[in-house]
């Protein structure tokens, strides 16, 4: 049982760039999210999915999108990456009333 | 729009002493909750405790306790008998029950633990 993982722990950018980040639970869980923390900063929520398939806009959503195809997959994608989004990004999933979260993935954008 | 207020950046607590993280809400719909996350220095964010906007009684986790009190509009962690291991920062949140899964963060509070 790995709960949360991500994929990459780590990439670096440029400018214009594209990416996808990758999330994977083995909980079952319906609920997943897309979170990014900047220093000194908490968790602002970008994207999150109720349900396979669908998918909702949080606090900060543009300049990202996110895809729900499978139910225990959450995938972040940047389609041209600028250096405001560098950060690190953290993938949750929950149950009820609590969330499970990845270890977060260091993306930085020169 | 909802909003988390925590007005105290940093804090230190001697070992086994008892110490109160502060937290305010702002949020006019009814129905809501309230979470306390923990983050090391290692950088994963673990849940503590959750609090329901209708919940009667304060909620408890262990050493964990929440101080919810609605009309004030906060929802303070307790941390009973501290240890070493209790440093970190630690986050207070909102979730609107009403509206899907809309989480909203504090800025965090950084505890440190002294010997």
């Amino acid at each position: 049982n790995a709960g949360v993982t991500q994929t990459p722990k780590f990439r670096v950018l440029k400018t214009g760039q594209s990416m996808t980040l990758l999330c994977a639970q083995d909980m079952n869980h319906e609920y997943m999210y897309w979170y990014r923390q900047d220093p000194g900063m908490g968790l602002r929520l970008i994207h999150y999915s109720v349900g396979e398939g669908t998918t909702a806009k949080g606090e900060v959503p543009d300049g990202y999108n996110v895809s729900r195809l499978k139910k225990q997959n959450f995938l972040l994608g940047l389609e041209s990456a600028a250096p405001s989004q560098t950060s690190v990004y953290f993938c949750a999933s929950s149950f009820l009333n609590e969330q499970f979260f990845g270890p977060g993935t260091r993306l930085t954008v020169l | 729009a909802q909003k988390i207020t925590q007005t105290q950046p940093g804090m230190f607590v001697q070992e086994k002493e008892a110490v109160t993280l502060d937290c305010t809400y702002d949020t006019s719909d009814p129905s809501y909750g309230l979470f306390w996350y923990k983050q090391p220095s290692s950088g994963e964010m673990i849940f503590l405790i959750y609090q329901g906007s209708y919940d009667q009684q304060n909620a408890t986790e262990g050493r964990y306790s929440l101080n919810f009190q609605k009309a004030r509009k906060s929802a303070n962690l307790v941390i009973s008998a501290s240890q070493l291991g209790d440093s970190a920062m630690y986050f207070c949140a909102m979730r609107d029950e009403n509206y899907g899964q809309n989480f909203v963060f504090g800025p965090g509070t950084r505890l440190s633990v002294l010997p």
